[in-house]
């Protein structure tokens, strides 16, 4: 997975908990990405940063929250979860213009 | 807006077979062009890509993808598929601002 890890690799939330994805790279690529998948809807982007300290929306960010503090670190918070926030999460990591994104192995998330 | 279709949700074909995935994607300028693999459980791995140049590019695992402007399609090919081909594969575009789009998939079933 290209030096890409994600934490949790599972989560079981309530309705209304908050929690944090942490994506950790270690090739000190400027792009990072969020996106979620779901079955029948490939992946949709939630957010992406492309470098320190810059975070910007995708396709889908409402009840998201994204910050990129330091350049190896790319997190992902759910304020206050919702059944339809559960999916698989996926980040990837792209090292510049015109170059492939590599992905994470996933984080499953399940709200109750 | 950018979009992707892949118009195949599940494709069957025997081992040896050869295989083809299509691709159709809408975007206004040169798109780059991506395929990628996802076995059950696992993250993305790329495929192969196209920025510019020939339109016909190889990748890895004996894949092939011709890039046809005239029809907005990168169709994805292998001559003869083996059992470990199985698996859901994506077709994404990317544009200029640095965000990818990715198709539904395209579920894999290799029959022996």
């Amino acid at each position: 997975n290209a030096g890409v890890t994600q934490t949790p690799k599972f989560r079981v939330l309530k309705t209304g908990q908050s929690m944090t994805l942490l994506c950790a790279q270690d090739m000190n690529h400027e792009y990072m990405y969020w996106y979620r998948q779901d079955p029948g809807m490939g992946l949709r982007l939630i957010h992406y940063s492309v470098g320190e300290g810059t975070t910007a929306k995708g396709e889908v960010p409402d009840g998201y929250n994204v910050s990129r503090l330091k350049k190896q670190n790319f997190l992902l918070g759910l304020e206050s979860a919702a059944p339809s926030q559960t999916s698989v999460y996926f980040c990837a990591i792209r090292s510049g213009y015109q170059e492939t994104q590599y992905f994470g192995p996933g984080t499953r998330l399940l709200v109750l | 807006a950018q979009s992707v279709t892949q118009p195949d949700i599940h494709i069957t074909v025997s081992e040896g077979a050869s295989l083809e995935l299509r691709c159709n994607y809408s975007y206004g300028a040169t798109p780059y062009l991506f395929w990628y693999v996802q076995s059950p459980g696992q993250g993305l791995q790329l495929l192969l890509k196209y920025f510019s140049g020939d339109t016909l590019v190889q990748g890895i695992k004996g894949f092939e993808a011709e890039f046809k402007r005239s029809q907005s399609s990168f169709n994805l090919r292998k001559p003869s598929v083996h059992w470990s081909d199985a698996a859901e594969y994506f077709c994404a575009v990317a544009n200029t601002g640095n965000q990818f789009y990715f198709g539904t998939g395209t579920s894999l079933t290799v029959i022996p």
